[in-house]
């Protein structure tokens, strides 16, 4: 497609349940990322994906959160066992490899659990 | 560790004013420097970028911004916003010496009043 594509936009859970977010990058764009946005917040970086290489997973806060990319492609974030801090909108981007190029957005999942 | 700090949270100007946001980083090497911008309801973009070169970018929409080394800052600037200016606005840097991940301010909103 010609943007990021994220689903669903808009999720409500109950605390303690599993949720999946999908990220469907950019034809062509070997790089993923996932961040988190929080009211107040800035942009937290979790999670990277850059072809075949292992995933910097540094950003992800707790073990509960895990994500994976299938055939270089779309990719999956993953929170376990929700809690109300969780809430948030998580956003996926995409880029071509290499320093300094910009990232596209998708436009997001809103996560609230409840 | 990196960290970007925009200083002004909140902005309410009154269309026509001149704008200046605030952003400063901390590394001491070499960086790429972005401001990306969500508008009500829209995902993240790219609103102007610097790499190297001319400290003085322009960006879309009549946009520019000042990279100024000395001071660690890239402060965001136009001389004349309009109400469609009305969005949130985020600092970012990426370091040049092996990372890709973009560390972001934690935003300005900018509300011009018509």
């Amino acid at each position: 497609g010609a943007g990021v594509s994220q689903s669903p936009s808009n999720k409500v859970t109950e605390k303690g349940k599993d949720v999946e977010l999908r990220c469907d990058p950019i034809s062509g764009h070997t790089a993923l990322y996932w961040y988190r946005q929080s009211l107040g917040q800035g942009l937290e970086f979790l999670i990277y994906f850059q072809g075949n290489s292992a995933p910097d997973k540094s950003g992800l806060p707790s073990d509960r959160f895990s994500a994976e990319r299938t055939g270089g492609s779309v990719s999956t974030l993953t929170i376990q066992r929700t809690q109300q801090e969780d809430s948030a909108v998580y956003l996926c981007a995409s880029s071509h490899p290499g320093q300094g190029k910009g990232y596209t957005f998708g436009s997001g999942t809103r996560l609230t659990v409840v | 560790a990196q960290s970007v700090s925009q200083h002004n949270h909140h902005v309410i100007l009154s269309e026509a004013a001149s704008l200046e946001l605030g952003c400063n980083y901390s590394y001491g090497g070499t960086v790429n420097l972005f401001w990306y911008v969500q508008y009500p309801g829209q995902h993240l973009q790219l609103l102007l970028k610097y790499f190297s070169g001319d400290p003085l970018v322009k960006g879309i929409k009549g946009f520019e911004a000042e990279f100024i080394k000395s001071k660690f800052s890239f402060n965001l600037r136009k001389p004349s916003v309009q109400w469609s200016d009305t969005a949130e606005y985020f600092c970012a840097v990426n370091t040049t010496s092996g990372t890709y991940k973009y560390i972001f301010g934690t935003g300005t909103r900018l509300k011009v009043l018509a």
